[in-house]
């Protein structure tokens, strides 16, 4: 198994531009999510997916939507990037459903720059 | 709201000895709470999960506890290792993460 993957591993945008970060696992997990990470304030939720076609906001969602067609595959999108969104960007898959007790996988990470 | 912290944030300790690392929850109804390691430029790898009904949870060198009534968390590494070094974070219920303590491990 590859595990969690994301594409790509660095990105430079300009403000105004969007682009779609991709996030795919191949665990068969139902469980997906996006987190971003800023130095001293820890890896914050921003969007997540309990299964194919279900998708939820968590903390920090504005910017970026999210869609979920498949099981292995969860994009997420830049509709128009500011400097704020600036970070770099994990997603992460669990087998089941949010707060029941399964190991939380990881991707490498995205790193993220917005001029 | 949920809120989670690590303490210390840096912590720097010669090879050999063992030491503590803290993680506080504001909200004790948690499900489950997380320990992971993260090495620099690096994804988060899973150490110890341990649910909500469970005291502490092992593997090998570390152990993790686990008190809800007082909203603390420790993870302890015995013999610490140079290889040891990284960002370690605490998450509850996979959705809320500490800010990490950073541990350097010399030789």
């Amino acid at each position: 198994n590859a595990g969690v993957t994301q594409t790509p591993k660095f990105q430079v945008l300009k403000t105004g531009q969007s682009m779609t970060l991709q996030c795919a696992q191949d665990m068969n997990h139902e469980y997906m999510s996006w987190y971003r990470q800023d130095p001293g304030m820890g890896l914050r939720l921003i969007h997540y997916s309990v299964g194919a076609g279900i998708t939820d906001q968590g903390e920090v969602p504005n910017g970026y939507n999210v869609s979920r067609s498949t099981t292995e595959d969860f994009p997420l999108r830049l509709l128009s990037a500011a400097p704020s969104q600036t970070s770099v960007y994990f997603c992460a898959s669990s087998s089941r459903r949010l707060v029941v007790s399964d190991t939380q996988y990881f991707g490498p990470g995205t790193r993220l720059t917005v001029l | 709201k949920q809120e989670v912290t690590q303490i210390p944030a840096a912590l720097s300790v010669p090879e050999g000895e063992n030491l503590v690392l803290n993680c506080s929850f504001t909200d004790s109804a948690i499900y489950n709470l997380q320990w992971f390691r993260q090495d620099p430029g690096k994804g988060l790898t899973s150490l110890l999960l341990i649910q909500s009904s469970q005291r502490e949870q092992t593997s090998g060198r570390l152990n993790a506890s686990l008190d809800k009534s007082s909203g603390r968390s420790t993870l302890y590494i015995a013999a610490s290792q140079p290889g040891d070094s990284a960002t370690y974070l605490c998450a509850v219920d996979k959705l809320i993460f500490g800010t990490g303590t950073r541990l350097q491990v010399f030789p």
